[in-house]
């Protein structure tokens, strides 16, 4: 039974490239939650997906950041042009659609932009 | 909205002490309240959860009391093994279509 898989693990860009971020949720989770994790900040929420879904996007930077969670394949979180400070740790998260059911975590792609 | 505050850390204790992390939240409706740990170099983990006020979660050794009336979810460990060693992170959860909120997560480091 995989966990949440997520890829790639480390992922290198120069500024004005684009990143693609792709997770896998657990196999029977409909909903997946990615977050971003900056050195002593902890973990920031950015955006909940539901299969062709947007449900929460609240903590997505407006300009040049992009989710999906198509029907099928992975859910993929997209960056254009990216900057030095989008260096971070992106964690993709999934759950079952039940009240109160933990989220699952994948070990997250680490991205740097040089 | 909701939040969730975290003691300050870093916390750096010697094996087999006893372990303290406090945890209060606010939060609009009946959370859901959660401990994650986080091992060096990977992903979350849920080490346990308290779906309603007076509720105990246990695991591991570590336990955690929902208190709705001081609004904390303080984690506990009589004694702390070096294997500890870890970010801890505690989150609210209040219901359909919501999301996880995390406090900013403390670092445990245990000493041999």
């Amino acid at each position: 039974n995989a966990g949440v898989m997520q890829n790639p693990r480390h992922l290198v860009r120069r500024r004005g490239q684009e990143a693609r971020l792709r997770c896998s949720p657990m196999k029977g989770h409909s909903h997946v939650y990615w977050y971003r994790q900056l050195p002593e900040e902890g973990l920031k929420f950015m955006v909940y997906l539901q299969k062709e879904n947007i449900i929460d996007e609240s903590g997505m930077p407006k300009e040049r950041f992009s989710a999906e969670f198509p029907k099928e394949g992975p859910s993929i979180l997209r960056i254009q042009q990216v900057v030095r400070g989008d260096s971070a740790a992106y964690f993709c998260a999934s759950s079952t659609s039940d009240w109160g059911s933990p989220l699952h975590f994948g070990n997250g792609t680490r991205l740097t932009v040089t | 909205g909701n939040s969730v505050t975290q003691m300050e850390g870093p916390v750096t204790l010697s094996e087999e002490a006893f372990l303290t992390i406090n945890c209060t939240y606010t939060a609009t409706g009946y959370p859901s309240l959660f401990w994650y740990v986080q091992y060096p170099g990977e992903g979350l983990q849920l080490l346990l959860k308290a779906t309603k006020a007076d509720d105990k979660g246990s695991n591991k050794g570590f336990e955690a009391t929902y208190r709705k009336e001081t609004t904390s979810f303080h984690l506990e460990k009589g004694s702390v093994q070096v294997s500890d060693s870890a970010v801890y992170f505690c989150a609210l959860y209040t219901g359909a279509n919501s999301k996880l909120t995390f406090g900013k997560g403390i670092t445990l480091s245990v000493r041999p």
